[in-house]
C-alpha cells in the first residue's frame, strides 16, 4: 500500500510568488492533516481535513495561505503571496476514522525556499 | 493552547548505551503522546505512543513513562545501536475535542557514537 505522497518536494521561490503544494493521503483516510517545521523548530499543526471539509484551520497563520480538498480526496496548500518567513518544510499526514488514537501517517515533506 | 518542551535538544550516546528524551506538556485535557522518529531524508514515523491511562508502555528497546501529575513523559531506548541516530519528536493531543492536531516538541537529535 502506497503511503502519503506529497509533490514537489523541493520548491525554490522568489519573494511575492505563488506556490501550490499537493499531498495525496492513503487511499481510504478520510482525516487529513498539514504541518510545517521552520528550520530549528517544532512541527507545528496548520489545520486538519476531515473528507472535505475543514475541521480546525486554527494554526493557519494568515490569509495568504489556502488549504483545499476537494472530493475529499487529495489536498492542496496555496501560498500566495509568499514571503521569507513561509520557507521551511511542510508535511501532510492521514489518519483513518472511527478511531480517537488512530495514528497519523506522515509524508516525506515540502521543502519549500523563499528567497 | 497546548505547549510541549522537549530536551534535550541533541544527545550523544555511545554505542549499547541507554538514551532518555523527556518532554512536558502544558494542557491537562491532552490524553494521548506518540512519538516519531525521523531519519536523515526520511518522513516521521511514529514509533510508540502512550494514551493517559496507562502509566508505562514497551515494545522490544523503546519504552516510554507517562506522569500525568507533573505532566510529563520520556523516551528510553535501551542497547542503542547505529539505526537508533534520527531526530525525535515527542508529540501531545486531546482526543475527542475536536481539534485533532498534533502539538510537537522541538526535536532531539540522537546521535550514537561506534
Amino acid at each position: 500500500e502506497a503511503g502519503v505522497t506529497q509533490f514537489p518536494s523541493h520548491s525554490v521561490i522568489e519573494k511575492g510568488q505563488t506556490v501550490t503544494l499537493r499531498c495525496d493521503p492513503i487511499s481510504g483516510h478520510d482525516n487529513l492533516y498539514w504541518y510545517r517545521r521552520v528550520m530549528g523548530k517544532e512541527i507545528k499543526f496548520l489545520l486538519h481535513f476531515v473528507k472535505e471539509s475543514k475541521q480546525d484551520e486554527s494554526g493557519m497563520p494568515n490569509n495568504r495561505f489556502l488549504a483545499e480538498r476537494t472530493g475529499g480526496t487529495y489536498s492542496t496548500l496555496k501560498v500566495q503571496p509568499a514571503e521569507l518567513e513561509d520557507s521551511g518544510v511542510y508535511f501532510c499526514a492521514s489518519s483513518q476514522m472511527g478511531f480517537s488514537y488512530n495514528e497519523q501517517f506522515f509524508g516525506p515533506g515540502t521543502r519549500l525556499t523563499v528567497l | 493552547g497546548e505547549n510541549v518542551e522537549q530536551h534535550p535538544s541533541t544527545l550523544s550516546v555511545q554505542e549499547g548505551d541507554s538514551a532518555v528524551i523527556k518532554c512536558t506538556y502544558s494542557d491537562s485535557a491532552s490524553n494521548y503522546f506518540p512519538w516519531y522518529k525521523q531519519e536523515l531524508g526520511k518522513r516521521p514515523q511514529l514509533i510508540i505512543d502512550i494514551r493517559s491511562n496507562v502509566g508505562e508502555k514497551k515494545d522490544q528497546r523503546i519504552a516510554v513513562t507517562l506522569n500525568k501529575t507533573a505532566k510529563h513523559f520520556s523516551l528510553h531506548i535501551t542497547e542503542t545501536q547505529p539505526e537508533d541516530s534520527a531526530v525525535y519528536f515527542c508529540a501531545a493531543r486531546e482526543t475527542g475535542g475536536g481539534a485533532d492536531g498534533l502539538t510537537f516538541g522541538k526535536g532531539t537529535h540522537l546521535i550514537i557514537q561506534p
